[in-house]
């Protein structure tokens, strides 16, 4: 089956980096995702898509602080520079043959 | 710049339907999967389903035997009906967009929060 697994918070200092992490289920290493920002009170929205190789594609308009990487099963976002509008919950997004999915999402805190 | 806008009732009656539209504007429906996404207060997303501009459709497995897709390229809107809905159909719903060649979801609309109370 397959499954996504976000740890559910996360913390930084501003102007620090944090990294996520996202990682796929047993027998879906090779899978790509996609990240997705949600602030307080808003819509999500579209950062990135990431491959397994590392490979990623940002969304229009995504600062160059936002970057992702790869590392077997486990998909990463890493934010530098935080500010404080970097704080939100953050999904990572996979995709089979006729289903999507989405992983619990991690709330950052930034301190 | 491709925009998605949900329209529909924010309130319905238990056991009655949910209908929710999706109008694109600035791009053409036409290619894409268009998927609906909910997400209950406090808790995280869900995907409902989603259609291809051709008609084809994929839904939740926890959803499918209550949930219709349907899509309309000569007005570039896509739409949702869930039927005998209980306060557990209560969230925010947004519609997105896949690009073409992927299922990743590069655009997503703004949301309408549906309440189902009696």
């Amino acid at each position: 089956q397959l499954v996504l697994t976000q740890s559910p918070s996360a913390s930084a200092s501003l102007g620090a980096s944090v990294k996520l992490t996202c990682t796929l289920s047993s027998g879906h290493s090779s899978y790509a995702i996609a990240w997705h920002q949600q602030q307080p009170e808003k819509g999500p929205r579209y950062l990135m898509m990431l491959n397994s190789d590392g490979r990623h594609s940002k969304g229009d308009g995504i600062p160059d602080r936002f970057s992702g990487s790869s590392s077997g099963a486990e998909r990463y976002l890493t934010i530098s520079s935080l500010q404080s509008e970097d704080e939100a919950d953050y999904y990572c997004q996979t995709w089979g043959t006729g289903t999507v999915v989405f992983g619990g999402g991690t709330k950052l805190t930034v301190l | 710049q491709v925009q998605l806008q949900e329209s529909g009732p924010g309130l319905v009656k238990p056991s009655e339907t949910l209908s929710l539209t999706c109008t694109v504007s600035g791009g053409s429906i036409s290619g894409y999967y268009w998927s609906w996404i909910r997400q209950p207060p406090g808790k995280g997303l869900e995907w409902i389903g989603y259609i291809f501009y051709s008609g084809s459709t994929y839904y939740n497995p926890s959803l499918k035997s209550r949930v219709t897709i349907s899509i309309d390229t000569s007005k570039n809107q896509f739409s949702l009906k869930v039927t005998s809905v209980t306060a557990a159909d209560t969230a925010v719903y947004y519609c997105a967009r896949h690009p073409t060649g992927s299922n990743y979801i590069d655009y997503w609309g703004q949301g309408t929060l549906v309440t189902v109370s009696s």
